[in-house]
């Protein structure tokens, strides 16, 4: 698995700004992403996926892109308020493979 | 509908003794996960059952053990626990299993080993 230490790449922005999360994958048989966002002492909690015959995918508020050319995902947030606050990881998989998770970001939003 | 939902939420347990976390998926899915995470190594697979078979297994030691009923909830079980044992420990469940199916967690147990 990936190592998600106590020091997690932290991204904060203003209230109201967008926010874009990033994040490389490593096996190019991956055909289905998901983000989570997961808040202190809870469980992930699934946001927006996108099969890889998609390069983009809108949800409310949230646009996920994936490039498979450079194996990386983005998790776009508009107009980002201080509920977003949280850690959001990328997940893969492909067949029946069990989901390998990212390393998480913080996103800190400032009021 | 109800998520997934696991039991018991918080727990302390004393190094060599075995514990019995339980996980009830979302009504209809038939492949529940689960998983470890940790501050140190983020989120690790240990085993996923569909339809109670093991159907993979991540690389955790032989403490480390699951099984699922004929109604899909499921147990996974960890035994002479150690302090490195200490934890949230997550379950998701998905209709089928694998690639293309939104994967649901639960909001996880927290271990603690003393």
């Amino acid at each position: 698995g990936e190592n998600v230490g106590l020091h997690l790449p932290t991204l904060s922005v203003q209230e109201g700004d967008n926010s874009i999360i990033n994040c490389a994958y490593s096996n190019s048989a991956s055909d289905y992403f998901i983000w989570y966002k997961q808040e202190s002492g809870k469980g992930p909690q699934f946001i927006i996926d996108i099969r890889s015959n998609m390069d983009k995918r809108q949800g409310q508020r949230v646009t996920v892109l994936l490039n498979k050319t450079v194996k990386h995902l983005s998790l776009q947030i508009a107009a980002t308020q201080p509920g977003d606050s949280a850690v959001y990881f990328c997940a893969e998989n492909s067949g029946n493979t069990p989901l390998v998770f990212g390393k998480g970001t913080r996103l800190s939003v400032i009021a | 509908k109800a998520g997934v939902t696991q039991t018991p939420r918080y727990l302390i347990k004393t190094r060599g003794q075995q514990v019995t976390l339980s996980c009830s998926p979302i009504s209809g899915h038939r492949s529940v996960s689960w998983y470890q995470q940790t501050p140190g190594q983020g989120l690790q697979f240990l085993f996923e059952y569909f339809s109670e078979t093991q159907r993979n297994k991540g690389n955790f030691p032989g403490r480390f053990s699951g099984r699922q009923f004929s109604n899909s909830r499921s147990e996974m079980n960890v035994s002479t626990l150690e302090l490195g044992d200490s934890a949230l420990y997550l379950c998701a469940s998905t209709p089928q299993g694998g690639s293309g199916n939104t994967i649901y967690f639960g909001e996880g147990s927290w271990l603690t080993v003393v």
